[in-house]
Parts: structure tokens; sequence; C-alpha cells
């Protein structure tokens, strides 16, 4: 079975702070993706980043860096410098089971930054 | 703009009535999901289809069906509709490329089906 966690239901912070929000899933494959999509106030769900069980390295993309630990099993995403636009519902999304490519996702954060 | 478009973006019916959304993949992608999201579920799978034919099947209704066609587009039917199926009901596609574990799927903007 695969589940994802989402802890944290709702963020706020202040435009500029920085801002984790954290992941964690479980899955007993040994090869596995990782996605994080945003869905902003419009509704659309936008892919983010893509992360394979076999990639520990961490990556960083302007403002946003994702931190993977297999060790932990989480998969964590960090803001840097939040800006308003930011302001949105992140998921985190899990695929194994090859052949069968279904995304377990966990249940999303809303991250809402105060100007 | 994914590349992924879905039609209607909105749709208003009644219970006991049956809708169709319509969903065309990305330009090249053969591989078409459908997910339900809803306040009470999140968001869940519901069903793939790759190249015409089912691939998989999640959490779907037996009062719905879906199909995809020789130009790739996929239908979602729903019928006998109650208020609980009332949600966002997204489209995703990917590639699928042959001797590649997975792909990414992107999604389409969703079609807001309210019952009332």
């Amino acid at each position: 079975a695969q589940k994802v966690t989402q802890a944290q239901t709702e963020i706020s912070v202040v435009e500029k702070e920085d801002v984790t929000l954290d992941c964690v899933y479980e899955t007993r494959d040994t090869t596995y993706y990782l996605f994080w999509y945003k869905q902003p106030p419009s509704g659309e769900l936008v892919f983010l980043i893509r992360r394979n069980s076999f990639d520990e390295q961490n990556e960083i993309s302007g403002r946003y860096s994702w931190n993977f630990q297999k060790s932990t099993s989480s998969f964590n995403f960090t803001i840097t410098a939040s800006q308003v636009v930011d302001s949105a519902v992140y998921f985190c999304a899990l695929l194994s089971n090859f052949g069968n490519e279904k995304l377990t996702f966990g249940t999303g954060t809303r991250l809402t930054i105060i100007p | 703009d994914s590349g992924v478009t879905q039609t209607p973006k909105h749709l208003i019916t009644a219970t006991g009535q049956r809708v169709t959304l319509r969903c065309s993949p990305r330009s090249g992608d053969l591989s078409v999901y459908w997910y339900q999201q809803s306040l009470d579920q999140g968001l869940q799978f519901l069903i793939q289809y790759y190249n015409g034919e089912e691939r998989a099947k999640g959490n779907i209704l037996e009062r719905f069906s879906a199909q995809q066609f020789p130009d790739l587009h996929s239908e979602l039917n729903l019928s006998s509709l109650e208020l609980g199926d009332s949600a966002l009901y997204f489209c995703a596609s990917s590639v699928d490329r042959p001797g590649e574990l997975t792909d990414t799927q992107y999604f389409g903007p969703g079609t807001r089906l309210t019952v009332l």
C-alpha cells in the first residue's frame, strides 16, 4: 500500500519569510517517484518537480528547493523569500507499482503568504 | 499552460442526470488519467487509458465510465448523478515512453461539476 502524509494542513507566513512544507511517504517498492504539484486559487494543478527514488540529490530551482531523504521517507519542499504569488495549496504525490501508474496524493498544505 | 485541455470548465446539473466530460491530452502523449478532487476524499485516481485501452482502474464507481478514442482524446461519462458526485474532475496526460518506468503527469484545468 502507498501513502503520502502532509501533516501541515495550513501554513501562514509573512512575505519574504522562508517556509518548508513537509511530506512523508510510505511504499514497499524500491523504485518509486515523488512529485510536488501546486494548486493556485484558480484551481489547476501545476507540476513543480519529480524525483526518482534512486536519486537523493537535493534540487534547487530559483526560490524553490527540495530535500529528499530516503532514510526518513521524506520529501520536503522549501520556498525561500516567499511571495504572495506562492499562495496556493501544495500537494505531494507518490507513484510506484510499475504498470499501475496512478498517483497517490497527500491531503495538501494550504500556504498563505501575508503581504 | 500544461497543454492538456478539458471541457467544459463548469457544469451544473441535477441529480439523476448524465454528463460527459472531455479531455484532450498534450500533443504526443499516449496516456490519459482521470482524477476526482472532492472536499471529503481529496484527490483520487479514477482510471487510466493508454493508446485507446484501459490500463488501470482506481476508485471509479460503476455509474462512471470512460473511453479513449483513436485521436487519443478521452471522455468521462458520469450517470445517475448524486449530490456527492459534485467535485473537480481532472484529466492528466503523460507520454509513457516504451522502456521508461514512468513519466510525469501533466494536468488539465479541470471541470467543476455541481450536482443540485
